[in-house]
């Protein structure tokens, strides 16, 4: 089963574009997560939200509760946001806290 | 702050080895994680901890065990490694669990021959 889906699973952008990503989830959820893990492997918390939209600098996260469905998108894109970038719905209880995509590789060309 | 800190960074080991990974975090944060992330797959939950003195299995337990004598550390370990155990592991915290953002460390790359 998966219960989070990413579409799509590889993007290439050129510098400048808008750029959407795709998280679909099937789990009750109390808050999703997005985070970017960068070339060199190391993965850092972009936003975690539970409802509406959150902006920081070029990234945008949206949540739709009901659709069960979240987007992160990027303005403006440039080469340094070549990363891959993963969803993490998580249902908030003491289990397992969260569930993760298998991530959308983003390549931004100058 | 330095964050989240594993080591080693690298590891290879022989098949029946063993070894432990430690992880740090001096955010004072509650929960603490190990993960696993293979090619094609999303990051699985080895084991996690809620708090000082405890553990508690995720999702691939198997073949790994873990400690929390000490609120910063979580310890994983390896008694016998396999070669199914090949893979980069994360160490992540956080201070609520599912309601704070996660902090991870920079990875383990391991590799059991």
């Amino acid at each position: 089963k998966n219960e989070v889906e990413q579409s799509p699973q590889n993007l290439t952008a050129q510098e400048g574009e808008f750029i959407t990503i795709n998280c679909s989830y099937s789990v009750g959820i109390s808050a999703l997560h997005w985070l970017q893990q960068h070339p060199g492997g190391g993965i850092v918390s972009l936003f975690m939200l539970s409802s509406g939209k959150k902006k920081h600098g070029r990234l945008i996260a949206t949540i739709n509760i009901q659709e069960k469905h979240s987007s992160l998108h990027i303005t403006a894109s440039h080469p340094r946001d070549s990363a891959v970038y993963i969803c993490a719905p998580s249902p908030g209880d003491t289990g397992n806290q969260f569930y993760f995509g298998t991530g959308t590789s983003l390549t931004v060309i100058p | 702050n330095a964050g989240v800190t594993q080591t080693p960074k690298f590891r290879v080991l022989k098949t029946g080895q063993s070894m432990t990974l430690l992880c740090a975090q001096d955010m004072n944060h509650e929960y603490m994680y190990w993960y696993r992330q293979d090619p094609g797959m999303g990051l699985r939950l080895i084991h996690y901890s809620v708090g000082e003195g405890t553990t508690a299995k995720g999702e691939v337990p198997d073949g790994y065990n873990v400690s929390r004598l000490k609120k910063q550390n979580f310890l994983l370990g390896l008694e016998s490694a396999a070669p199914s155990q090949t893979s980069v592991y994360f160490c992540a915290s956080s201070y609520v669990g599912h309601s704070s953002p996660l902090h991870f460390g920079n990875g383990t790359r391991l590799t059991v021959t």
